[in-house]
């Protein structure tokens, strides 16, 4: 079974600062991999999508299939980035129709 | 375009007591899923509906039942609430086909105490 690693609860980091958030995976297939963000007392919110190699808010994700990594960074951090993030993984292919999701990461963002 | 919309928001019950949440999605996905949210535990899945009229089991699905009712609502029912439900409930989406390619949209969310 796919399994998802965030292996810190809470990461605390002074404004401006850069910010990385980890997540490993254990799947060995070719999965699809996600970042979600939920702001305080808010939905969950897609972030980020490994296949579309996007920068949202400054954010990016690398899949590094040798590591089974996707680690979240972003090179400065700010006050409204504090929130709750979660990596989640797709396995893909049909019978798979859900999502695994990790932990999740709480970061505070410090004046 | 409401997406995922969940009912209610907030509920208090009593030990015992059942209730039903309500989740409808307005985007024609195929895939609906229930999850509980609680601190240090992450989501987790407890049941999930992968096209209309099927349903199966997630990771923690004791104490709950769900009913697809056509493609755009699926709820959640307790039917005797105990203290370890209290949580945030959230309900998702997804084209589902094959699996959630595109990730999930949430519902708002419903937290839910049981005392």
């Amino acid at each position: 079974a796919q399994r998802v690693t965030q292996p810190e609860k809470l990461l605390s980091v002074f404004k401006g600062a850069p910010v990385e958030l980890k997540c490993n995976y254990s799947y060995s297939g070719s999965p699809e991999l996600f970042w979600y963000v939920q702001y305080s007392r808010q939905r969950l919110q897609l972030l980020l999508r490994h296949i579309s190699r996007e920068s949202i808010k400054g954010f990016t994700a690398d899949l590094n299939k040798g590591e089974t990594s996707f680690h979240l960074k972003k090179p400065f951090a700010q006050e409204e980035d504090s929130a709750m993030y979660y990596c989640a993984l797709n396995p893909g292919g049909y019978g798979n129709n859900r999502l695994a999701f990790g932990k999740g990461n709480q970061v505070v963002v410090i004046p | 375009n409401a997406g995922v919309t969940q009912t209610p928001k907030f509920q208090v019950l009593k030990t015992g007591q059942s209730m039903t949440l309500q989740c409808a999605q307005d985007m024609n996905h195929n895939s609906m899923y229930w999850y509980r949210q609680d601190p240090g535990m992450g989501l987790r899945l407890i049941y999930y509906s992968a096209s209309e009229g099927t349903t199966d089991k997630g990771e923690v699905p004791n104490g709950y039942n769900v009913s697809r009712l056509n493609k755009r609502e699926f709820s959640l029912r307790l039917e005797s609430a105990a203290p370890s439900q209290t949580s945030v409930y959230f309900c998702a989406s997804s084209e589902g086909v094959p699996g959630p390619k595109y990730g999930y949209t949430f519902g708002s969310g419903t937290r839910l105490t049981v005392v």
